[in-house]
């Protein structure tokens, strides 16, 4: 089956430090690839996707790249800011436009980022 | 424009009851999926519906039911509720059931 494992936290940093949150996957097909951030009380956002190998996502200065040789998905940022706290998921989907799977995601990552 | 709404925000029951919530996706999207976040876990994937049939189902019960509206908005229910149940309800939209999902801000439901 399909599964999502992410490096367990907290991870308490210090502003303008910088961050890595490790992902990596099991997958029975071609996925693609999301990292999904959760703010307190709220739901799910997209933070930026990759749906093909050596893929690089982007956004809000955070960076992901589609490592198919080492089926991984590490999240990046070079400098992260006390806005940046929140916990952070990745997730995969095997196939697209009407797909019997939904995304399967890893237990989520609560990132701290201290002033 | 309006995102992906859920209602009600927050529920209480108790066990053995009956619970109803409800979603309504972006206008112009036409799939919808559920999912269960139990506290300290990642979201798991219970449905998916587009053009009102089902695609999807997940690892849930049969307790678990839902279905999907002329209108794209869609209905999770869940009978003979138990402790476990305990959960925050999101319910994702998306154009087709691609791979661009967006969610709601959940339904916090508590079981007593």
């Amino acid at each position: 089956g399909n599964s999502v494992t992410q490096m367990e936290g907290p991870v308490t940093l210090s502003e303008e430090a910088f961050l890595t949150i490790n992902c990596t996957y099991t997958a029975t097909g071609y996925p693609s690839l999301f990292w999904y951030v959760q703010y307190p009380g709220e739901g799910l956002q997209l933070l930026l996707k990759a749906t093909k190998a050596d893929d690089k996502g982007s956004n809000k200065g955070f960076e992901a790249t589609y490592r198919k040789e080492t089926t991984s998905f590490h999240l990046e940022k070079g400098s992260v800011q006390v806005s940046d706290s929140a916990v952070y998921f990745c997730a995969l989907k095997v196939g697209s436009g009407g797909g019997a799977d939904g995304l399967t995601f890893g237990k989520g990552t609560h990132l701290i980022i201290q002033p | 424009d309006a995102g992906v709404t859920q209602s009600p925000t927050h529920l209480i029951k108790t066990r053995g009851q009956h619970v109803t919530l409800r979603c309504s996706p972006i206008s112009g999207h036409k799939s919808v999926s559920w999912y269960q976040q139990v506290l300290g876990q990642g979201p798991q994937f219970i449905f998916q519906y587009y053009e009102k049939e089902e695609r999807g189902r997940g690892n849930f019960p049969d307790r678990f039911s839902a279905r999907q509206f002329p209108n794209y908005s869609s209905e999770l229910n869940v009978n003979a509720l138990l402790l476990g149940d305990s959960a925050l309800y999101l319910c994702a939209s998306s154009l087709d059931g691609g791979n661009i999902q967006y969610f709601g801000a959940g339904t916090r439901l508590s079981v007593l």
